[in-house]
């Protein structure tokens, strides 16, 4: 079975570009999750999706960072103007049941490291 | 609120070595999950372990063993006779109400040959 995959693996560009991410969960996984992981720390989520609606957006900084994930599958997620504390892993997630819960796992794909000049 | 702490951030051993990788969580829930990540260079967090608030059983699998303890809201790891492979860093997560993953900060392995 394939993993979480991700585009691109590294990025650099410099602060007020735009940049966007990919990512394809594991076939059959409902629910998305889109993670920032800063150098030393633990990821932090930033948004979750059931299907293609989004369920936890609340550490969105929703003012330069969107995320979409049409047909329930896909996911883009997008930073319009970068910042330079956005330089960051960027992980995504997948796990597969209908309703997240306490109990499932969620699996995890290589990340995309973004850095900001 | 849910809080994960990893009180090590980073420990070096021999190869052959066991070492022991601390973990204390906070929660008011009476159902909770515990997870053990571990990311590797490369970058990708791989699932090691989940475990539920009512299953204290340690657990073995190959080096590696968990001990589960709800007294001390503790949930460490073992990494027994201790491989360059698996120098990486060791991540423990809390899934408690409201459904979010909240990870501690993580602890650096560095295994020497």
């Amino acid at each position: 079975e394939a993993g979480v995959a991700q585009s691109p693996r590294y990025k650099i560009i410099e602060k007020r570009q735009s940049v966007a991410f990919w990512c394809n969960p594991i076939s059959g996984h409902a629910t998305l999750y889109w993670y920032q992981q800063i150098l030393g720390q633990g990821p932090k989520l930033l948004i979750q999706f059931q299907n293609n609606g989004v369920v936890d957006d609340s550490q969105l900084p929703k003012d330069r960072f969107s995320a979409e994930r049409l047909k329930g599958v896909d996911s883009t997620l997008k930073i319009q103007p970068a910042k330079l504390e956005d330089s960051a892993v960027y992980l995504c997630a997948s796990s597969s049941v209908r309703m997240a819960t306490r109990a499932d796992t969620q699996y995890f794909g290589p990340g995309t490291r973004l850095t900001v000049l | 609120a849910q809080k994960v702490t990893q009180a090590q951030t980073e420990i070096s051993v021999v190869e052959k070595e066991d070492v022991t990788l601390d973990c204390v969580y906070e929660t008011r829930d009476t159902t909770y999950y515990l997870f053990w990540y571990k990311q590797p260079p490369s970058g990708e967090l791989v699932f090691l372990i989940r475990r539920n608030s009512f299953d204290e059983q340690n657990e073995i699998s190959g080096r590696y063993s968990w001990n589960f303890q709800k007294s001390t809201s503790s949930f460490n790891f073992t990494i027994t006779a201790s491989q360059v492979v698996d120098s990486a860093v060791y991540f423990c997560a809390l899934k408690a109400a409201g459904n979010k993953l909240t990870f501690g900060g993580g602890t650096r392995v560095l295994v020497k040959p």
